[in-house]
């Protein structure tokens, strides 16, 4: 069935260092990708979203990247800071107009 | 606005028990769904609804009921609660379905004994 492939599940980095967050999908139809950010005991929130028809967008200190051709879009925080730590999960929407969600990365930012 | 809205915050069942997890939304959003998350797992959804009187079916259905009698709620019942439904569960809506930003409710911890 229709999946999506997020890594690492954990990834630890310096503050002010830069991280990247992975996901792969399935369905070559697809053209939406959203982002969301859960902090730890709240609701999940949209960070950032891109549509097939850009290859990348930024808002600040985060970017997302689409490359459709290898299907897969990365999420990427620059000079990191304390308040990034929390799970992140990628998500795309399939031709049933469903989101499916990657299983979330753990960000854990060191000071 | 109160945004998404789910009550209780969380609660204790005992197994076979039924009982109804409410949201509300005051955004007017045609589309709403229910998800669990389970550590690990990330969000599987449940039962959405693309609008009042339609419901359909997500991923792991099972166990669980929706209806939809007006565009603001959209109840989540456990008709015979099981071990395996302890879990964070989460409403949420959107003007429309998938490709549109999610507004997900406060969540609402489950734990069946």
């Amino acid at each position: 069935g229709e999946n999506v492939e997020q890594h690492p599940s954990t990834l630890s980095v310096q503050e002010g260092d830069s991280a990247v967050i992975k996901c792969t999908y399935s369905d070559s139809a697809s053209n939406y990708f959203p982002w969301y950010k859960q902090e730890l005991g709240k609701r999940p929130q949209l960070i950032i979203d891109i549509r097939s028809n850009v290859g990348e967008k930024k808002d600040q200190r985060i970017a997302v990247t689409l490359n459709k051709t290898a299907k897969h879009f990365s999420l990427h925080i620059t000079e990191t800071q304390p308040e990034d730590s929390a799970v992140y999960f990628c998500a795309w929407g399939d031709s049933n107009y469903q989101l499916i969600w990657g299983a979330g990365t753990k960000l854990i930012i060191k000071p | 606005n109160a945004g998404v809205t789910q009550t209780p915050k969380f609660q204790v069942l005992k197994t076979g028990q039924s009982m109804t997890l409410q949201c509300a939304q005051d955004m007017n959003h045609e589309y709403m769904s229910w998800y669990r998350q389970d550590p690990g797992m990330g969000l599987r959804l449940i039962h959405y609804s693309v609008g009042a009187g339609i419901t359909d079916q997500g991923e792991v259905p099972n166990g669980y009921n929706v209806s939809r009698s007006t565009t603001e709620d959209f109840p989540l019942r456990l008709l015979s609660a099981a071990p395996s439904q302890t879990s964070v569960y989460f409403c949420a809506s959107s003007y429309g379905q998938g490709r549109k930003t999610q507004y997900f409710g406060p969540g609402t911890r489950l734990l069946v004994l």
